[in-house]
């Protein structure tokens, strides 16, 4: 079937090093990724997203690359601080052409040592 | 800009009990979204309506899951009767239309514990 999922459940890092996220997604056909950020007692937030015709865009602080080859997404986060501690998910739309139907991963937790 | 509105935060009810849940979308998204999100998991997409209309439904246990959205804006999810396995949060989204790249954005959700 298909499937979205994550390389790691957790995932701790030292404030002011970088964080890398990876996730792997089982639909090549999908067109259009997104990661989101959670945060305990919140609805998911949206940070990033990126269309199959490219293989990276950045933000502020964030990077998402896409290596459709291996069917592979990372959300690089630089200069990682205390308030990027939360759950992130990635989702990918699994029904391209058609209306939105965002299927997600089951999210690895991010913990940043002060 | 105002965010998703879902009430209530938190709802506890006995197994064979009813319970509904209410969303306000953000002012003139046309599409709206119920997820449920077992602790532990990504949200999973119950049902997806644009304006009034269901554009799908295919996840939504219609034996026991309703939801509506008469007016084309608010939107209310309900369970009759509730099973142990329906605790979950359930997250409303909602995006200015259907296309893939309409960005979907959450309210806080709905947090049930069935007994």
């Amino acid at each position: 079937g298909e499937s979205v999922g994550l390389h790691l459940p957790t995932l701790s890092v030292q404030e002011g090093d970088n964080s890398i996220i990876n996730c792997a997604y089982s639909n090549s056909a999908s067109d259009y990724f997104i990661w989101y950020k959670q945060e305990s007692g919140k609805g998911p937030q949206f940070i990033i997203d990126i269309r199959s015709n490219m293989d990276k865009r950045q933000g502020q602080r964030v990077t998402v690359l896409l290596n459709k080859t291996v069917k592979h997404l990372s959300l690089q986060i630089a200069a990682t601080q205390p308030g990027d501690s939360a759950v992130y998910f990635c989702a990918e739309n699994s029904n391209p052409g058609a209306n939105s139907k965002l299927t997600f991963g089951k999210g690895i937790t991010l913990s940043v040592r002060p | 800009e105002a965010g998703v509105a879902q009430s209530p935060r938190y709802k506890i009810i006995e197994k064979r009990q009813s319970v509904a849940f209410w969303c306000n979308p953000i002012s003139g998204h046309a599409t709206l979204y119920w997820y449920q999100q077992i602790l532990g998991q990504g949200p999973k997409l119950l049902i997806q309506f644009q304006n009034n209309g269901v554009v799908d439904d295919s996840q939504l246990p219609k034996d026991r899951f309703s939801a509506e959205r008469l007016k084309g804006v608010d939107s209310t999810l309900k369970i009759q009767p509730a099973k142990l396995e329906d605790s979950a949060v359930y997250l409303c989204a909602s995006s200015l239309g259907v296309r893939n790249t309409d960005t979907q954005y959450f309210g806080p959700g709905t947090r049930l514990t069935v007994l």
